[in-house]
């Protein structure tokens, strides 16, 4: 069954303490993994997009890996400005749109 | 730039009303797509358009109905509202194109609808 799932479903970090975000993923014939960001009571904003194993992305506090199973997204030092829900999303498969599947996302916290 | 505006931000209806959610986007995106949001659940697709005229079911399209007239609105449609439609609904849109024709990469969200049945 094609899947995406997050871990850990929620995170407390105190401010400085970095950690990372797991996204794994079981489909067939990946086309891109995506990261977002969605802050309470908004949508969610596009962060990155991951297309091969081995693919890295950069900004600010943030970089996501990507391998064959999984993507990490590691926050180094993070601020109480990260806090928010991450969410992974999966595109695969054939045609023209494929499909895209999304993790149920990780809520982080970060306390000064 | 307004990118994806929806509307209404907030509604309460009783079983079995109707109502439409309207999304309107100004980026030329061909694209345009319906989600729920449920706790824990992640997100979900309802509806999904490639251009004006064409529509497509999603993951979960019961109880819903979607039109797409022009390039800039795609309206969702609640006929017979029931308590299981009670949900944070995100419009959304996307250019395709990008990476070798692909299709549809990175999307564009509104804010969100919050619907309550009661």
């Amino acid at each position: 069954e094609d899947q995406v799932t997050q871990s850990p479903e929620a995170l407390r970090l105190q401010e400085g303490e970095s950690s990372s975000l797991n996204c794994s993923y079981t489909v067939s014939g990946l086309r891109g993994l995506f990261w977002y960001r969605q802050d309470p009571g908004k949508g969610p904003e596009f962060l990155f997009t991951l297309y091969s194993a081995g693919e890295e992305k950069e900004k600010e506090r943030l970089k996501a890996t990507l391998t064959k199973k999984e993507s990490f997204l590691h926050i180094t030092a993070p601020k109480p400005e990260d806090s928010a829900t991450y969410l992974c999303a999966v595109r695969f498969g054939s045609g023209n749109t494929g499909k895209l599947i999304f993790g149920q996302g990780t809520t982080l916290q970060v306390k000064p | 730039n307004a990118g994806v505006t929806q509307t209404p931000k907030f509604r309460i209806l009783k079983i079995g009303q109707s109502m439409t959610l309207q999304c309107t986007q100004d980026m030329n995106h061909n694209y345009m797509y319906w989600y729920r949001q449920d706790p824990g659940m992640g997100l979900k697709l309802i509806y999904y358009s490639v251009g004006a005229g064409i529509t497509d079911k999603g993951e979960v399209p019961n109880g819903y109905n979607v039109s797409r007239s022009t390039t800039e609105d795609f309206p969702l449609r609640l006929e017979l509202a029931a308590p299981s439609q009670t949900s944070v609904y995100f419009c959304a849109s996307s250019y395709s194109g990008a990476r070798g024709g692909s299709g549809a990469n990175v999307l564009t969200f509104g804010a969100g609808s919050r619907l309550t049945v009661l």
